[in-house]
């Protein structure tokens, strides 16, 4: 179990300009989720990839975000035209194919928008 | 909607005191129910769970947790905290069926222990 890797670990980024992040999965799990944690609260699911389909979306992932899980292993998260308001931490989880089976998180995306 | 209530924000605590985290869930169906902990500057990693049988539940690092389903809670317990239990706690939601994994956090409670 090597864990679940996020990179950047950091990204600083002017407002209006697009970033995009990238989660590796553990090898074996086929679930792969995306959250978004903000300063003193809990993390908020933005969207579910189960293998390559993406089969859920929160409402909290406007027009400008976009997740990818093109081959069923590794994601992309990009957000376009980013805003003061996209600070935040930006975590990736994966799950074994046992939806019971607890989810596995990686050490998250720190985004800052000056 | 589904949601997680957790009551305390930030507690002090000195070592060798008793910890109880309080959680609610809003949710009418069958969930399954997480405890995670985030060491400072280190991901997030599950304490215990629930999912059915026995309401009382025991974790990692002596932490329990019982659920109470006629008042909706799953409150995490530990009867003497260490300085190493700094951290932040979150209650988590899934919902049985239907299931799709997916997490609902409560706000998170941060622990800080004295030594």
């Amino acid at each position: 179990d090597t864990g679940v890797s996020q990179d950047p670990r950091h990204k600083i980024t002017k407002r209006g300009q697009n970033v995009t992040f990238r989660c590796d999965p553990i090898s074996e799990h086929n679930r792969l989720y995306w959250y978004r944690q903000t300063l003193g609260q809990g993390p908020e699911f933005l969207t579910y990839f189960q293998n390559e389909a993406q089969l859920e979306k929160s409402r909290l992932l406007s027009d400008r975000f976009s997740a990818e899980r093109p081959k069923g292993s590794f994601s992309t998260l990009e957000i376009q035209r980013t805003e003061q308001g996209d600070s935040a931490m930006y975590l990736c989880a994966s799950g074994p194919r046992d939806y019971n089976s607890p989810l596995h998180f990686g050490n998250g995306t720190r985004l800052t928008v000056t | 909607a589904q949601s997680v209530s957790q009551h305390n924000h930030h507690v002090i605590l000195s070592e060798a005191a008793s910890l109880e985290l309080g959680c609610n869930y809003s949710y009418g169906g069958t969930v399954n129910l997480f405890w995670y902990v985030q060491y400072p500057g280190q991901h997030l990693q599950l304490l215990l769970k629930y999912f059915s049988g026995d309401p009382l539940v025991k974790g990692i690092k002596g932490f329990e947790a019982e659920f109470i389903k006629s008042k909706f809670s799953f409150n995490l317990r530990k009867p003497s905290v260490q300085w190493s239990d700094t951290a932040e706690y979150f209650c988590a939601v899934s919902p049985g069926s239907g299931n799709t994994g997916k997490l609902i956090f409560g706000q998170g409670t941060t622990l800080q222990v004295k030594p």
